[in-house]
């Protein structure tokens, strides 16, 4: 089936520093949507990507879709306590789910 | 508000019980979704419904079943042939047409062995 690699699987930063996550695929996805979990919560869709290049920005968290809608990346700019959490990547197509990376943000 | 509830919180599984986790949704989501995580792991689908009196196994079925009678609910008997349950459970619906459709998600079940 669908496999979607995602790394790091765990990132601690300082408060202030900036986090990437990546997702990548070895065939073209249709489309990628991202998850956040906070510790004992449960996944809340964050935002989906369709289109080749695509680039979304929510405040401080900036999306982006791969030319050749094999990768994603979730960046977030400046991290703050409150970003602590696991994001996920998903391929809803085949409702796979990736690993996640858990970040740990040090205030 | 609308939501996903799903019950027990906690439960706990003696050996050779069948349990039933429950799931229901006022969303009026046609698509309702069953996975597992273990810790600090991610998500695995065990079955899916996109449509009532219809469903499909997902990855990790065995040991599983379900039934989706009515839109609004979409319970998970773990058996005594799924040998190791322990695990985090989490019921998710969407709209129709699932694969591009954000997956709504309740609160999680946590089931332990006794």
């Amino acid at each position: 089936g669908q496999q979607v690699m995602q790394i790091p699987q765990y990132q601690h930063v300082q408060e202030g520093e900036d986090f990437t996550t990546y997702c990548n695929s070895s065939t073209t996805l249709s489309n990628i949507q991202w998850y956040k979990q906070r510790p004992g919560g449960h996944p809340v869709f964050l935002i989906q990507l369709v289109k080749s290049g695509e680039v979304k920005k929510q405040k401080r968290l900036t999306f982006q879709f791969g030319e050749a809608k094999k990768n994603s990346s979730l960046h977030i700019t400046a991290t703050q306590t409150t970003d602590v959490g696991t994001y996920f990547c998903a391929e809803p197509h085949n409702l796979f789910f990736g690993t996640g990376t858990r970040l740990t943000v040090i205030p | 508000d609308g939501g996903i509830t799903q019950s027990p919180k906690y439960l706990f599984r003696k050996e050779g019980q069948n349990v039933t986790l429950s799931c229901e949704q006022n969303l009026n989501h046609d698509a309702m979704y069953w996975y597992r995580q273990d810790p600090g792991q991610g998500l695995r689908l065990i079955y899916y419904s996109q449509i009532v009196n219809d469903f499909q196994k997902g990855d990790i079925a065995e040991g599983y079943s379900v039934s989706r009678e009515k839109k609004e609910s979409f319970p998970l008997t773990v058996t005594s042939a799924q040998k190791n349950p322990t695990a985090f459970y989490l019921c998710a619906s969407s709209r129709g047409g699932y694969s591009n459709q954000p997956q709504h998600f309740g609160d999680g079940t946590r089931l332990s062995i006794l």
